[in-house]
């Protein structure tokens, strides 16, 4: 079993749409998560930590569920812009060893 | 201030060559780290410096790949011979403190392309 799992997708969403990704991970003693954005052919990008009370930034949030072992990602009112490959990571060990997931890739459509 | 930056951006070279490749950190980050995506497969930590020393190395695939990090400032990796599953991209990343935080996020380069064939 994969550390960090995810549903590469493709999501395809109309433009408006609420759209949520999960990740799994398999490690218990994890407790250090972030979503990175990854545009096509660019470097990823943080953005945002995942808190374990769950967090909003805007039309998204994060939250994560240690019994399921599995973090969210919710983004509301979806804008063309927010089309682009969502990875999951674990940081526990620090980013010495982080572990990234696959990646889901969003289209947003018009 | 100016990101990570990685040079080549692709890079096309056939199977026994050489190639080397070439990361500046953000001025000030200690911490510097190459990561590696196969196509296909989820991007992989390969090693860590801290200033110029290998914190941990523990990902490099073979002893094929060398990095270096002298005087604590840029890095480079370097690939020899090259074999084709050396092919896919190689990020370099930067952040002053290791233990992972928001306020001390990862910033990546925009990694280079290698192709072997």
């Amino acid at each position: 079993r994969k550390e960090v799992e995810q549903d590469p997708g493709p999501f395809n969403v109309p433009e408006g749409a609420t759209v949520a990704f999960n990740c799994t991970y398999s490690n218990s003693a994890s407790q250090s998560f972030f979503w990175y954005r990854q545009d096509c052919r660019k470097e990823p990008k943080l953005l945002m930590s995942v808190y374990s009370s769950g967090n909003e930034d805007g039309r998204f949030t994060a939250q994560l569920n240690r019994a399921s072992q599995y973090i969210s990602l919710l983004i509301r009112d979806s804008k063309l812009s927010d089309s682009a490959t969502y990875l999951c990571v674990d940081a526990r060990r620090g980013y010495q060893k982080v572990t990234f997931g696959i990646g889901t890739k969003l289209q947003v459509i018009p | 201030e100016a990101g990570v930056t990685q040079f080549p951006s692709h890079s096309v070279i056939e199977k026994g060559q050489t190639v080397t490749l070439r990361c500046d950190p953000i001025s000030g980050h200690d911490n510097l780290y190459w990561y590696r995506r196969v196509m296909g497969k989820e991007i992989k930590f390969l090693l860590h410096f801290v200033k110029e020393s290998k914190q941990d190395e523990s990902g490099m695939p073979n002893n094929r790949f060398l990095a270096e990090r002298t005087g604590g400032t840029y890095s480079t990796l370097k690939v020899q011979p090259a074999e084709l599953e050396d092919s896919g991209v190689y990020f370099c990343a930067s952040s002053q403190e290791a233990t992972s935080s928001y306020n001390s996020p990862l910033h990546f380069g925009n990694g280079t392309r290698l192709t072997v064939t």
